[in-house]
């Protein structure tokens, strides 16, 4: 498998613009989750999906964002407008089973985005 | 609020000594604990997972576990330039991992 694939790697944007991050996660994953790095915050969790549905979306910061997942493949995270406080590096990230004790947690390579 | 709380650091240690790293969590009722290394520039990759009161040892690794005192630790036995990165404590609550901030370690030759 290929792993978990994100797109684009990198978004360079102006402030006020829409931007749509994607995510392809590990074939079979029923869980699907996206988080925020900042050197501020740390790695934060935004949503995550189980079969496709929205679990949890307690971690969005506002709404200006909101996440899809159309199907098992398939994942976008959209930010409009986005503002320069915004910027950072965006993971998905999906798995099997996470209740399951020592179940493994995998990462795509991340989309880094810049609102200017 | 579930917190996961790791010192920034940088750590600096000297090849071959042994880096200690620290990481405290609120959430009495986690059952999973991780330690994921991130190199600069790239995502997360799990290094050492443990559920259990006790050490667990990988190779060079360690990770150590007390749920009593809510403390989960990595040993990092000869280490080597090549280990330096910011490692990340995560914790297990419900369905989601929950991530510390990271410490940083500079192994020096």
């Amino acid at each position: 498998d290929a792993g978990v694939i994100q797109s684009p790697r990198h978004e360079v944007t102006e402030m006020g613009q829409e931007v749509t991050l994607r995510c392809k996660p590990i074939s079979g994953h029923d869980y699907l989750f996206w988080y925020r790095q900042t050197m501020m915050r740390g790695l934060e969790l935004l949503i995550y999906f189980n079969n496709n549905v929205p679990i949890d979306d307690s971690g969005m910061p506002e709404d200006r964002f909101s996440a899809k997942m159309p199907n098992a493949s398939f994942s976008t995270l959209k930010i409009q407008p986005s503002e320069p406080r915004d910027s950072a590096v965006y993971f998905c990230a999906s798995s099997f089973h996470p209740r399951r004790i020592n179940e493994k947690l995998f990462f795509g390579s991340g989309t880094q985005l810049s609102v200017l | 609020q579930k917190e996961v709380e790791q010192n920034s650091g940088p750590l600096s240690v000297p090849e071959g000594a042994i880096a200690s790293l620290n990481c405290t969590y609120s959430d009495r009722g986690s059952q999973s604990f991780f330690w994921y290394r991130q190199y600069s520039g790239k995502s997360p990759e799990l290094i050492m997972s443990i559920y259990s009161n006790g050490d667990k040892e990988d190779g060079r690794f360690t990770a150590q576990l007390n749920k009593a005192s809510q403390y989960v630790s990595l040993l990092i036995r000869d280490s080597q330039p090549s280990d330096s990165a910011t490692y990340l404590c995560a914790v297990n609550s419900g369905y989601a991992l929950n991530f510390g901030k990271g410490t940083s370690l500079l192994v020096t030759p």
